[in-house]
């Protein structure tokens, strides 16, 4: 069965660097996003992109942060300054339409550390 | 704007017992709701579903899950579990009328003591 893959499983990064966390949707997927999970708290929303553009993004989702699809396959995430803050389980998700009953496939996630 | 609770954050059953895990949600308008799995080292995977039809919904592995609309609840059952299901269990819901994000409960862990 496909599955979405995210690269890498956990990165640590000094506060102010910048990171890109990587995914791979599901090959025929044409909606990708991010959600986070910061250690103890639930799982949020972050953006949405379709045709190469966000779809919808959350307030989380500032100036800081930026998603792109460079080619073919790849989905990214890039935090412009990591704060100690943006710690957290970065999921990708992807669906095949935009329909709100389609099944969000996920990644396993990166582990972000920020120091 | 939509959000979701999951009233039990720990769980511990010996196996063969029966499971009931809560979830209510607040949002007025039309949802849809769904509880996601994710077994120890592993990603979010769907155990079922529910936008329309017969309220109570079966899913993968002997999990199944009732909507009642007037109690703003989607409770998931199994009714013996097994060491297998331990796990972490989340209620997310969305609607479409705020696109479709996924807003998530808390999640409920769950061990299944052998």
């Amino acid at each position: 069965e496909p599955e979405v893959t995210q690269t890498p499983s956990h990165q640590v990064t000094q506060m102010g660097q910048e990171v890109i966390l990587r995914c791979v949707p599901i090959s025929n997927h044409l909606y990708f996003y991010w959600y986070r999970q910061i250690l103890g708290q639930k799982v949020e929303f972050l953006v949405s992109f379709y045709n190469n553009e966000i779809s919808e993004k959350s307030e989380i989702f500032d100036d800081q942060f930026s998603v792109e699809r460079p080619d073919g396959s790849n989905f990214t995430l890039k935090i412009r300054s990591t704060k100690l803050e943006d710690s957290a389980m970065y999921f990708c998700a992807s669906t095949r339409s935009s329909g709100d009953t389609d099944t969000q496939y996920f990644g396993p996630g990166t582990r972000l550390t920020v120091l | 704007a939509q959000s979701v609770s999951q009233h039990n954050h720990h769980v511990i059953l010996s196996e063969a017992a029966s499971l009931e895990l809560g979830c209510n949600y607040s949002y007025g308008g039309t949802v849809n709701l769904f509880w996601y799995v994710q077994y120890p080292g592993q990603h979010l995977q769907l155990l079922l579903k529910y936008f329309s039809g017969d309220p109570l919904v079966k899913g993968i592995k002997g999990f199944e899950a009732e909507f009642i609309k007037s109690k703003f609840s989607f409770n998931l059952r199994k009714p013996s579990v097994q060491w297998s299901d331990t796990a972490e269990y989340f209620c997310a819901v969305n609607s479409n009328n705020a696109g479709n994000m996924l807003t998530f409960g808390g999640g409920t862990r769950l061990m299944v003591k052998p």
